[in-house]
């Protein structure tokens, strides 16, 4: 089955730009979302169809998908963007169509 | 308002079985796919099963598959999952959450906590 790969962790300063890396093969040819997971609380969809923002998600956060990576970027980071991160496909052509990337924590130093 | 509602979970010896429930509100449950998903202590999130809007497609994940059964009564707005031969290893925090266009999870419930210890 298909498989999703992110670092274990990404720390970067208050202000500066973080960015979250999910692979996959040929990950360009299917849409990517993210997730943001805080402790305790359950998961909130931050991009949905590679870079698409629901509403209430800041502009800070974008995404884009290209041959084997997508990209989580988060702009002018705050402490209050410290936490979990999932990147997640539909794989159309599988029996197990939803796969979830094992997570990014974010640290804000 | 969508609200997704989990509940059933509890404390269950290895072997045992659990019936977890989602009561779903705010949107027209009958054209929503449907999909659980889990996450153990200090671990990732793992998808769990998929249920089409009819009912008439499921799929499961290979650590549950012939062990676990998804449901759903569309006249009750309500979907299920029934977990039998349970294992340590199927300790987690279940959520149930409707497939969005593209099959994202742009709604979750707050999650209904399973553990199997004796």
């Amino acid at each position: 089955s298909y498989v999703l790969t992110q670092p274990p962790s990404v720390s970067v300063a208050p202000g500066k730009t973080a960015r979250i890396t999910c692979g996959g093969n040929n990950i360009g040819s299917k849409s990517v979302h993210w997730y943001q997971q805080k402790p305790g609380q359950a998961p909130v969809l931050v991009i949905y169809y590679d870079s698409d923002r629901p509403s209430g998600i800041p502009e800070r956060f974008s995404g884009s998908n290209s041959g084997n990576t997508a990209t989580l970027t988060i702009s002018r980071v705050e402490a209050g963007d410290e936490a979990d991160y999932y990147c997640q496909v539909w794989d159309s052509s599988s029996d197990h169509p939803v796969v979830f990337g094992g997570g990014t924590k974010l640290t804000v130093l | 308002e969508v609200q997704l509602v989990e509940s059933g979970g509890g404390l269950v010896q290895p072997g045992g079985s659990l019936r977890l429930s989602c009561a779903a509100s705010g949107f027209t449950f009958s054209s929503y796919e449907m999909n659980w998903v889990r996450q153990a202590p200090g671990k990732g999130l793992e998808w769990v099963s998929y249920i089409s809007s009819s009912g008439s497609t499921i799929y499961y994940a290979d650590s549950v598959k012939g062990r676990f059964t998804i449901s759903r009564d569309n006249a009750k707005n309500s979907l299920y999952l029934q977990m039998n031969s349970l294992r340590a290893e199927d300790t987690a925090v279940y959520y149930c959450a409707p497939s969005a266009a593209g099959g994202g999870f742009d709604y979750w419930g707050q999650g209904t906590l399973v553990t199997v210890s004796s």
